[in-house]
């Protein structure tokens, strides 16, 4: 099993809809979370950071669970250029300290 | 602009060849990292550095080596390239103690 996990989609939505994903993670002292973007065939770059609080930037809303071991990333009002694949970034500091990347969640948001 | 910049871009090499990718970046970052991506894997740590001198290794390292004499470069080097490195490389930096990392365009190497 990955120490990250998300649903590789795709994700296929029309425009103006509401889109969330879920990212699920394995070792219980993870300590911080991020996600990232990538657009076909371009590096990734930081999204947002996802705070125990919770943390919102316009139409992007993400969550941590720790509970469960879970965050979520969730799009209002999708627009055409939020068609990306999203990739969950997990950090933790046992065994040495250690960045793991999902696989990435691909979402298509369609006129 | 301080930026990280990755080259060659695209590289065709033959199987058992040296190759070095090279990765520079200019916002005086400790902290470098090299991965690749591949379908279905993610991005894949190969090797990282925390400064000069300094060079650990990843999750898939075999096969490959990094050095770093100086803050701005962490070259990547396949000792013998073999068809399974096929893959795209990215390399990426952040500063000491914080999480964030900030990736270069990669690198989108072919061995044939």
């Amino acid at each position: 099993r990955k120490e990250v996990e998300q649903d590789p989609g795709p994700f296929n939505v029309p425009e103006g809809a509401t889109v969330a994903f879920n990212c699920t993670y394995s070792n219980s002292a993870s300590q911080s979370f991020f996600w990232y973007r990538q657009d076909c065939r371009k590096e990734p770059k930081l999204l947002m950071s996802v705070y125990s609080s919770g943390n919102e930037d316009g139409r992007f809303t993400a969550q941590l669970n720790r509970a469960s071991q879970y965050i979520s990333l969730l799009i209002r009002d999708s627009k055409l250029s939020d068609s990306a694949t999203y990739l969950c970034v997990v950090n933790r500091n046992t065994g040495g300290f250690k960045t793991i990347f999902g696989a990435g969640t691909r979402l298509f948001v369609k006129a | 602009d301080a930026e990280i910049t990755q080259s060659p871009r695209h590289k065709i090499t033959e199987t058992g060849r040296q190759v070095t990718l090279a990765c520079h970046q200019t916002w005086n970052h400790n902290n470098m990292f090299w991965y690749r991506q591949d379908l279905g894997h993610g991005l894949r740590l190969i090797h990282y550095s925390y400064g000069v001198q300094d060079t650990n290794k990843g999750e898939v390292s075999d096969g490959y080596s990094v050095s770093r004499s100086n803050t701005e470069d962490l070259p990547l080097t396949l000792e013998s390239a073999a068809s399974s490195q096929t893959s795209v490389y990215f390399c990426a930096s952040s500063v000491a103690g914080e999480n964030i990392q900030y990736f270069g365009a990669g690198t989108r190497l072919s061995v044939l």
